[in-house]
């Protein structure tokens, strides 16, 4: 069956330094989404991607948040500078037709 | 802004008892969706609904989407340990937003 993969799983960085994460979709899914989530709350859309373009971007931090694909197929969301609060799951989901999401496994990012 | 809350927030129940969790949205929703996510794992989809009023069944579980498009529940008919995890409805307003989430234990 077919899945999202995400890497890295887990990544500790320090406050100030850059990160960044990839995802590849499922093969075929146009809709790429990029959601950070806080222990015990619910996933938060940052960035949504229709092929290779921006579809939806109004809850991520541009100050230091960005994210692309490039070439409409895998995606990276980099964070520079990290700060203490960015401490989540980054998970990424893609979707065929804009419906059901399929959900990678996260990375877990921890700031010190 | 737009939110989507759910209650209750935590739910135990003991093995065989039934389970339900409400969503609540602020805004109109174009459709609504339910996802599960396991203890460390990530959300996975369920079910849509789209339609004013609609019910749909999946064996044990219940989704109604309401008549006014604002609100659905999620019910578990009989539980079992198979059931644990966090519920989470999702839907489309003005922005794509993911519920609170409903935790869900069951007591062997």
């Amino acid at each position: 069956e077919a899945e999202v993969a995400q890497s890295p799983r887990y990544k500790i960085t320090e406050k100030s330094q850059a990160v960044a994460f990839w995802c590849d979709p499922i093969s075929g899914h146009a809709t790429l989404y990029w959601y950070r989530q806080i222990l015990g709350q619910g996933p938060e859309l940052l960035v949504q991607f229709q092929d290779e373009s921006v579809v939806d971007d109004s809850q991520l931090p541009k100050d230091r948040f960005s994210a692309e694909r490039l070439k409409g197929v895998d995606s990276t969301l980099k964070i520079q500078p990290a700060e203490l609060g960015d401490s989540a799951m980054y998970l990424c989901a893609s979707s065929l037709r804009g419906y059901e999401q399929y959900f990678g496994p996260g990375t877990r990012l921890t700031v010190t | 802004g737009q939110q989507v809350m759910q209650i209750p927030q935590y739910q135990h129940v003991q093995e065989g008892e039934d389970f339900t969790t409400y969503c609540n949205s602020s805004t109109t929703l174009s459709n609504i969706q339910w996802y599960k996510q396991r203890p460390g794992g990530h959300p996975v989809f369920l079910i849509q609904l789209v339609k004013s009023g609609e019910v749909k069944k999946q064996k044990r579980l219940t989704f109604q989407f309401g008549e006014a498009k604002k609100n659905s529940s999620l019910h578990i008919t009989a539980t079992q340990t198979t059931d644990v995890g966090t519920y989470f409805c999702a839907g489309f307003g003005n922005q794509f937003y993911f519920g609170t989430g409903t935790s869900l234990t069951v007591i062997p």
